[in-house]
């Protein structure tokens, strides 16, 4: 079983909704959480990223943690046709460059 | 646009041939890592590099090897190439001396690897 696992998807919502993904992890040492965006034939670029548990916000984007639950997601408000991309979570006990992710999910916002 | 280059964009290799791909980050990024993304799938860390030196490796053999240079570049080698080798290999690289997650790490657009 991976340690972390995600939502698969493919994900299509229409402009303007609200989009939940998400992901559950097993590792209880990961205390560093990362949502990146791929867009196709290119490299993961990072969204946001929380310590331990809490939200943090950072315009449309909402991050969660629940260290508890070993649960994190990301909200997207006002979804846009440019957010259409696969989404990936990322998680490390120790730096960001030794990272464990989910497989991503792909996320369509039709206009 | 990204600060980090990789080269070549695509390659294609016959298995139990041997790979050298490279990576240039920005002046004074001293990490880099490097991550191998199967099709499908996120990406998997392969190794860390911390000024010249390993700094941490994930699940792969001793055939997948790197090396840091001075200049800021740095190589990803596999040698005796199999068909599950066939991914996109990414690296990424971090100004912090440690990459901590906070400057987060700026990852280059890929190498496309196909074993055949």
């Amino acid at each position: 079983q991976k340690e972390v696992e995600q939502d698969p998807g493919p994900l299509s919502v229409p402009e303007g909704a609200i989009v939940s993904l998400n992901c559950t992890y097993s590792n209880s040492a990961f205390q560093y959480f990362m949502w990146y965006r791929q867009y196709s034939r290119k490299g993961p670029e990072l969204l946001m990223y929380t310590y331990s548990s809490g939200n943090k916000e950072d315009g449309r984007f909402t991050a969660q943690v629940d260290k508890s639950s070993k649960y994190i997601s990301l909200f997207i408000r006002d979804s846009q046709p440019s957010d259409s991309a696969t989404y990936l979570c990322a998680m490390t006990s120790t730096n960001a460059g030794k990272s464990t992710f989910g497989d991503g999910t792909t996320l369509t916002v039709k206009p | 646009e990204t600060g980090v280059t990789q080269s070549p964009t695509h390659l294609i290799k016959t298995r139990g041939q041997q790979v050298t791909l490279r990576c240039s980050s920005q002046s004074g990024h001293n990490t880099v890592s490097w991550y191998q993304q199967a099709l499908g799938q996120g990406p998997q860390f392969i190794f860390q590099y911390y000024r010249e030196e390993e700094n941490g490796r994930g699940n792969f053999p001793p055939r997948f090897s790197g090396l840091q240079f001075p200049n800021y570049s740095s190589e990803l080698n596999v040698n005796a190439l199999e068909l599950d080798d066939s991914a996109l290999y990414l690296c990424a690289s971090s100004l912090t001396g440690r990459g901590l997650w906070g400057d987060g790490y700026t990852f280059g657009s890929g190498t496309r690897l196909t074993v055949v």
